[in-house]
């Protein structure tokens, strides 16, 4: 069975501290997809980052970074110098093999306070 | 390039009425996903489709749903005789057809259900 689990279900952090929203997921598929979404309060779903299975190069993109760890089944996400406009809910979400079907987490609440 | 359009995107509905909620997926995309976010959790799968194809309806209620993706127009998904519980957020996603991209899907905004 494929599972995302994001045990943390809210976080609170002042602005311009580093926050980590931790994700880790569960398949036996020996290709998959690895993806992080923001939702903002305005309610869509805004795609910030794919990672494939045999990838484990870790990514940066300005304050985000993402640290996937196959031997922790870890896929985590870091914002550095958070910002009030992080305020939001993020999901992460699986994809195995070619059943087309994202398997997202509970996600995770951050709030950014100024 | 438009991306995925859903409407309405807003739809208030009594006890036992039907929900009709459209997709319009990103020119060039042939695969449909539906998904639903019931309030304070994550979203699930409901149903895969091609163009007049289902693939995977897994997370298909057993009654009162079902999903169309017709030859032409819109991806329909209808809830027949909606109840309380069925008030979410349904959310339609899109992909273009084969290689890596398979697995990329852009979601559209959403369509809030309430039923009163």
């Amino acid at each position: 069975a494929q599972k995302v689990t994001q045990a943390q279900t809210e976080i609170s952090v002042v602005e311009k501290e580093d926050v980590t929203l931790d994700c880790v997921y569960e398949t036996r598929d020996t290709t998959y997809y690895l993806f992080w979404y923001k939702q903002p309060p305005s309610g869509e779903l805004v795609f910030l980052i794919r990672r494939n299975s045999f990838d484990e190069q870790n990514e940066i993109s300005g304050r985000y970074s993402w640290n996937f760890q196959k031997s922790t089944s870890s896929f985590n996400f870091t914002i550095t110098a958070s910002q009030v406009v992080d305020s939001a809910v993020y999901f992460c979400a699986l994809n195995g093999g070619n059943t087309g079907k994202l398997i997202f987490g509970q996600g995770t609440t951050l709030q950014v306070k100024p | 390039n438009a991306g995925v359009m859903q409407n309405p995107r807003h739809l208030v509905r009594r006890r036992g009425q039907e929900a009709r909620l459209r997709c319009s997926p990103m020119k060039g995309h042939s695969h449909v996903y539906w998904y639903r976010q019931l309030p304070e959790e994550g979203l699930k799968f409901m149903v895969y489709l091609q163009k007049e194809n289902i693939i995977d309806e897994s997370g298909m209620p057993k009654e009162r749903f079902s999903a169309e993706f017709p030859k032409e127009g819109p991806s329909i998904l209808r809830i027949q005789q909606v109840v309380r519980g069925d008030s979410a957020a349904y959310f339609c996603a899109s992909s273009p057809a084969g290689g890596l991209a398979y697995n990329e899907q852009f979601f559209g905004p959403g369509t809030r259900l309430t039923v009163l």
